[in-house]
């Protein structure tokens, strides 16, 4: 079990650009979430997946962010159009579906210029 | 009203001492508790998870339920330098989980 793992660990791009992130999940989870989080927060639900379907999605997440977890292994999430405030770390987690213990991975921090 | 509430602290505790970290929920219908550990830039650690069915002891860990006024706490005994983080609360409702904004807490030498 080599646990949740995601890539880039770090990106830096400036306003405007679409960015991708890849989430590879524990092996036999099929639950996914995605969460950004920002200093002195907790982390913020985006969307989750149970296997391929994602089955919910924030309402305070913008049309410019779409995941997928097209082969219900990994999953990428996309912004588009990047701006400054989407600056955060995204957490991925997974998880069984019972038990549903969530592990999260290392998190992608992104920072908008 | 937030779904999880946690008293951000700083709580200080000195080493050996027992911390007693709080959490309230909003939904009376929760029934899954979790308890994670964050270090400053690096992403949440799963340390305890309590369901409803009573009270959960793992090592220097304890995560008590108190369904009747919807708090979920965690004690840490025997306090270590290694536990300062940031404790995060999170509940389970609905297929999503709920995090406080989490409690920092410090072990003095």
């Amino acid at each position: 079990d080599t646990g949740v793992s995601q890539d880039p660990r770090h990106k830096i791009t400036k306003r405007g650009q679409n960015v991708t992130f890849r989430c590879d999940p524990i092996s036999e989870h099929n639950r996914l979430y995605w969460y950004r989080q920002t200093l002195g927060q907790g982390p913020e639900f985006l969307t989750y997946f149970q296997n391929e379907a994602q089955l919910e999605k924030s309402r305070l997440l913008s049309d410019r962010f779409s995941a997928e977890r097209p082969k219900g292994s990994f999953s990428t999430l996309e912004i588009q159009r990047t701006e400054q405030g989407d600056s955060a770390m995204y957490l991925c987690a997974s998880s069984l579906t019972s038990p549903y213990e969530q592990y999260f991975g290392p998190g992608t921090r992104l920072t908008v210029t | 009203q937030k779904e999880v509430e946690q008293n951000s602290g700083p709580l200080s505790v000195p080493e050996g001492a027992i911390a007693s970290l709080n959490c309230t929920y909003s939904d009376r219908g929760s029934q899954s508790f979790f308890w994670y550990r964050q270090y400053s830039g690096k992403s949440p650690e799963l340390i305890m998870f309590i369901y409803s069915n009573g009270d959960k002891e793992d090592g220097r860990f304890t995560a008590q339920l108190n369904k009747a006024s919807q708090y979920v706490s965690l004690l840490i005994r025997d306090s270590q330098p290694s536990d300062s983080a940031t404790y995060l609360c999170a509940v389970y409702i609905g297929n999503q989980f709920y995090f406080g904004t989490g409690t920092s807490l410090t072990v003095i030498p």
